[in-house]
């Protein structure tokens, strides 16, 4: 079974300019989220999906990210205009949500940004 | 609201010997369940092992084990005969059943010393 993929793994821009990453989560998954790690921390949920509609995107700075879910499969994440603060793993990760025990959320490599 | 603290920012352990790493956890809620997950450098986030609150019984997954003592709330990860290639950021996470969202601790970094 293929993992969560994910695209570019790096990423250098300078702040005010825009990025975009990209996510294909593993095949049948319904629920699909993106994190935001930055060094030393734990992963932070930016926003969730499930299926292409959404659940949970209350962490999510929305002057500046957007994140969209088109035919509930792939996803992008878009931070326009980039700050410094942005610097980050951005993790995506899905799961199967069949039912609340048995749950799992399986994790993409990330994609690395820096800001500068 | 739901919080997971990890209070060792670091620890290391002698190849095959055990280590324990500590998580606490506070929630309101009734349903939730637990998760290590292993960060190795290449930053995959690798699921280590889970543990449902209303079972009793300590999840086990080969060299990995749980305590879970429910009413303290502590959830520590015990790894036994450990090999270098545990090395990595271990990462304790709870959940909930009715959201499906995940809290992360921030994390203690395992060294192995051959």
């Amino acid at each position: 079974e293929a993992g969560v993929a994910q695209s570019p793994r790096y990423k250098i821009i300078e702040k005010r300019q825009s990025v975009a990453f990209w996510c294909n989560p593993i095949s049948g998954h319904a629920t699909l989220y993106w994190y935001q790690q930055i060094l030393g921390q734990g992963p932070k949920l930016l926003i969730q999906f499930q299926n292409n509609g959404v659940v949970d995107d209350s962490q999510l700075p929305k002057d500046r990210f957007s994140a969209e879910r088109l035919k509930g499969v792939d996803s992008t994440l878009k931070i326009q205009p980039a700050k410094l603060e942005d610097s980050a793993v951005y993790l995506c990760a899905s799961s199967t949500r069949t039912s609340g025990s048995r749950e799992t959320q399986y994790f993409g490599p990330g994609t690395r940004l820096l800001v500068l | 609201a739901q919080t997971v603290t990890q209070s060792q920012p670091e620890m290391s352990v002698q190849e095959a010997e055990t280590v324990t790493l500590s998580c606490t956890y506070d929630t309101s809620e009734s349903d939730y369940y637990l998760f290590w997950y292993k960060q190795p450098p290449s930053r995959q986030m690798i699921l280590v092992i889970r543990q449902e609150a209303y079972k009793q019984q300590n999840a086990t997954e080969n060299r990995f084990s749980v305590n879970f003592q429910k009413a303290a709330k502590s959830f520590s990860l015990k790894i036994s005969d450990s090999q270098l290639g545990d090395a990595a950021m271990y990462f304790c996470a709870s959940g909930t059943s009715g959201t499906y969202k995940y809290i992360f601790g921030t994390g203690t970094r395992l060294k192995v010393l051959a």
